[in-house]
């Protein structure tokens, strides 16, 4: 069956750039999307189709995909970007998800 | 704005039935392009998508549920519902319902419900 890694953490300082990656066979061929959730909330899509933005997320977010990886960078990072973060892709029959990378801001 | 309320039981007995509603409002459950979803994640945080229904009647489950999942719609209540027999702890989890949207092999969740957690157990 299909994975998708996440590494399980990453720390980044305020003002940083923090890049989170999702590795996946021929990832780059299918479709990524990454989502945010904060403790005790539901997740929130913040990039799809590997690099569009939903309305209302900041322009701080971006995302890539080629090769094996998927990347969601988020650029001047704040503090309230603290959370967990999972990528997400369709294989074939089924929608996988990555266990997740809590994003720690220092 | 689109919201999404699951609702139901919050515990269910050990190979019995786990049900569960969403409620929508602000979009039409009856509409092209929105596929009408489950997800579920565990105590340990991983995600696992369930299945999806459309308003055509079409559906897709993950094949690691075996035929124990059903998702039904009911366009004159604008909600959409979960069946997961035969449960057992390994359901345990928090229960989401999402919209999803598909286009092409792009497959992904823009609305989220709050999630309901569901405990199983004898």
């Amino acid at each position: 069956s299909y994975e998708l890694t996440q590494p399980p953490s990453v720390s980044v300082s305020p003002g940083q750039t923090a890049s989170i990656t999702c590795s996946g066979d021929k990832l780059g061929d299918k479709y990524a999307s990454w989502y945010q959730q904060r403790p005790g909330q539901s997740p929130v899509l913040v990039i799809y189709q590997d690099t569009k933005r939903p309305s209302g997320i900041p322009e701080r977010f971006s995302g890539s995909n080629s090769g094996n990886a998927a990347t969601l960078t988020i650029s001047g990072t704040q503090a309230v970007d603290g959370a967990d973060y999972y990528c997400q892709a369709w294989d074939s029959t089924t929608i996988i998800f990555g266990g997740g990378t809590k994003l720690t801001v220092l | 704005q689109v919201q999404l309320q699951e609702s139901g039981p919050g515990r269910v007995k050990t190979s019995q039935t786990l049900s569960l509603t969403c409620t929508v409002s602000g979009a039409s459950i009856n509409s092209y392009g929105f596929y009408w979803s489950w997800v579920r994640q565990y105590p340990g945080k991983g995600l696992e998508w369930i299945g999806y229904k459309y308003y055509t009647g079409s559906t897709s489950y993950n094949p690691s549920l075996k035929g124990r999942v059903a998702i039904s719609l009911d366009t004159s209540k604008n909600h959409f519902s979960l069946d997961l027999s035969s449960v057992t702890a390994a359901d345990t989890a928090v229960y989401y319902c999402a919209r999803e949207r598909i286009s092409s092999s792009s497959y992904y969740f823009d609305y989220w419900g709050q999630g309901a957690l569901v405990t199983v157990s004898s």
